[in-house]
C-alpha cells in the first residue's frame, strides 16, 4: 500500500512555462485536494474534488486547473508558471466529504525563476 | 469565515520538558478541530483530532481539548523527545465544512538533548 505519491520531487521552471504536478493514491479514496505551504502561511487549499469527474476551487485556485477523471489521480496543471507560485505543493486524500482524516503525499518543491 | 490562530515558533525545548502549543479558532457551530504534525522531509499527518465540544483527543502522549468557552484547541505533552522535533499544525474545516480544511501556520518545535 503505497499511501499518496507524489511526481515529481523537485521541480525548477522558468515564467511562463507549463507542467503537471502528479498526485495518485492507492487507498480508493473520494476525496482529494492539493495545497500549497508558504512560509508563514501555512497549507492553503487549492482545488479539490469530491469524486471522479468533479472538481472545484479551494481558497487559492488562480492559476492552477485540476481534473479527476479517475478515483486514483489527480493532476494540478500550471498552464503558465510565474514566480508567485514557488513553493511547496502536497496532495491529499480521505475517505469522504467528512470531516476525516486526511493522508498526505510526500510533497513537490517547486520554484519558478 | 473559519480561521485559526497558531502559536509562534520556533519553540526550542529541553528532552522532557512540557509542552503547550497554543491555537484558538473562529468558527460558526462547533466544527472538528485537528492538529497534523510534519516531520522534517515529509507530508502532514494527523496527530489527533476532536469533534465536539469538550472532548479530547489523544496521540503519542499529546492531548489537546477542544474548549468553546475560550474557542481553544492548545497541544500538550508531558515529557517531550528528541523525536518529537516537527513542525505542528492547528487546523479545522473551512466554512461550509466537509474535507476542506484551513491551516494555522505552524509551529516549529526543537528538542535537544
Amino acid at each position: 500500500n503505497a499511501g499518496v505519491t507524489q511526481t515529481p520531487k523537485f521541480q525548477v521552471l522558468k515564467t511562463g512555462q507549463s507542467m503537471t504536478l502528479q498526485c495518485a493514491q492507492d487507498m480508493n479514496h473520494e476525496y482529494m485536494s492539493w495545497y500549497r505551504q508558504d512560509p508563514g502561511m501555512g497549507l492553503r487549499l487549492i482545488h479539490y474534488s469530491v469524486g471522479a469527474g468533479i472538481t472545484d476551487q479551494g481558497e487559492v485556485p488562480n492559476g492552477y486547473n485540476v481534473s479527476r477523471s479517475t478515483t486514483e489521480d489527480f493532476p494540478l496543471r500550471l498552464l503558465s508558471a510565474a514566480p508567485s507560485q514557488t513553493s511547496v505543493y502536497f496532495c491529499a486524500s480521505s475517505y469522504g466529504v467528512g470531516p476525516y482524516e486526511q493522508y498526505f503525499g510526500p510533497g513537490t518543491r517547486l520554484t519558478v525563476t | 469565515g473559519n480561521s485559526v490562530t497558531q502559536m509562534e515558533g520556533p519553540v526550542t525545548l529541553s528532552e522532557e520538558a512540557f509542552l503547550t502549543i497554543n491555537c484558538t479558532y473562529t468558527a460558526t457551530g462547533y466544527p472538528s478541530l485537528f492538529w497534523y504534525v510534519q516531520y522534517p522531509g515529509e507530508g502532514l499527518q494527523l496527530l489527533l483530532k476532536a469533534t465536539k465540544a469538550d472532548d479530547k483527543g489523544s496521540n503519542k502522549g499529546f492531548e489537546a481539548t477542544y474548549r468553546k468557552e475560550t474557542t481553544s484547541f492548545h497541544l500538550e505533552k508531558g515529557s517531550v523527545q528528541v523525536s518529537d522535533s516537527a513542525v505542528y499544525f492547528c487546523a479545522l474545516p473551512l466554512t461550509g465544512g466537509g474535507n476542506k480544511l484551513t491551516f494555522g501556520t505552524g509551529t516549529q518545535l526543537k528538542v535537544e538533548l
